[in-house]
């Protein structure tokens, strides 16, 4: 099925630990993002991609890194995973054209713990 | 200071009566979207609707209609005649920049919306 892809849904890390979240789009997308969501602070942007070679930093990038070397993959790697990275991560992407009003497609998120 | 703020952290509503969440946003942009988000208590994020700041008329799906105002810079989302199934986390979300921008969202904190049988 036609969509974004994350992996894995849940993860639990220890302290200085590292991993990297996959996201993978089937729809030809330009843009891709990873957002954080936690109670009460709605989804934060965490980094961005307008096309396979481009990323940028969000609002709270500090201790994320991506990279994008295909259109289809932008995956979000934990360097050293601290327990304030506690939080639910959704990837999202959409097409160039904004005016076309479909918003963003959205993963089914990875529920991420770090104790 | 926030693009996005809805107000309500949580609201409630009878079943098949109508209900407002309020969203205001802040841009300079003269050509922006704004879109409406579901979130169920399973997690998935579903798009509702979308306005574009060029649209002269409200946005209408289903249920769903976008109450735009330009000069207040308010979009708030009408839910009419509500389901138990529309008990969920709403936000409201902006994208700036169309005509050059990233095109990347920014998104409020949400409003929890329950409806009582």
């Amino acid at each position: 099925n036609a969509g974004v892809t994350q992996t894995p849904k849940f993860q639990v890390l220890k302290t200085g630990q590292s991993m990297t979240l996959q996201c993978a789009q089937d729809m030809n997308h330009e843009y891709m993002s990873w957002y954080r969501q936690d109670p009460g602070m709605g989804l934060r942007l965490i980094h961005y991609s307008v096309g396979a070679g481009i990323t940028d930093q969000g609002e709270v990038p500090n201790g994320y890194n991506v990279s994008r070397s295909t259109t289809e993959d932008f995956p979000l790697r934990l360097l050293s995973a601290a327990p304030s990275q506690t939080s639910v991560y959704f990837c999202a992407s959409s097409t160039r054209q904004g005016d076309l009003g479909y918003g963003y497609t959205f993963g089914s998120g990875t529920r991420l713990t770090v104790v | 200071a926030q693009k996005i703020t809805q107000t309500q952290p949580g609201m409630f509503v009878q079943e098949k009566e109508a209900v407002t969440l309020d969203c205001t946003y802040d841009t300079s942009d003269q050509s922006y979207g704004l879109f409406w988000y579901k979130q169920p208590s399973s997690g998935e994020m579903i798009f509702l609707i979308y306005q574009g700041s060029y649209d002269e008329q409200n946005a209408t799906e289903g249920r769903y209609s976008l109450n735009f105002q330009k000069a207040r810079k308010s979009a708030n989302l009408v839910i009419s005649a509500s389901q138990l199934g529309d008990s969920a986390m709403y936000f409201c979300a902006m994208r700036e920049g169309l005509s050059g921008g990233s095109y990347i969202p920014t998104f409020g904190r949400g409003t929890s919306l329950i409806v009582h049988p």
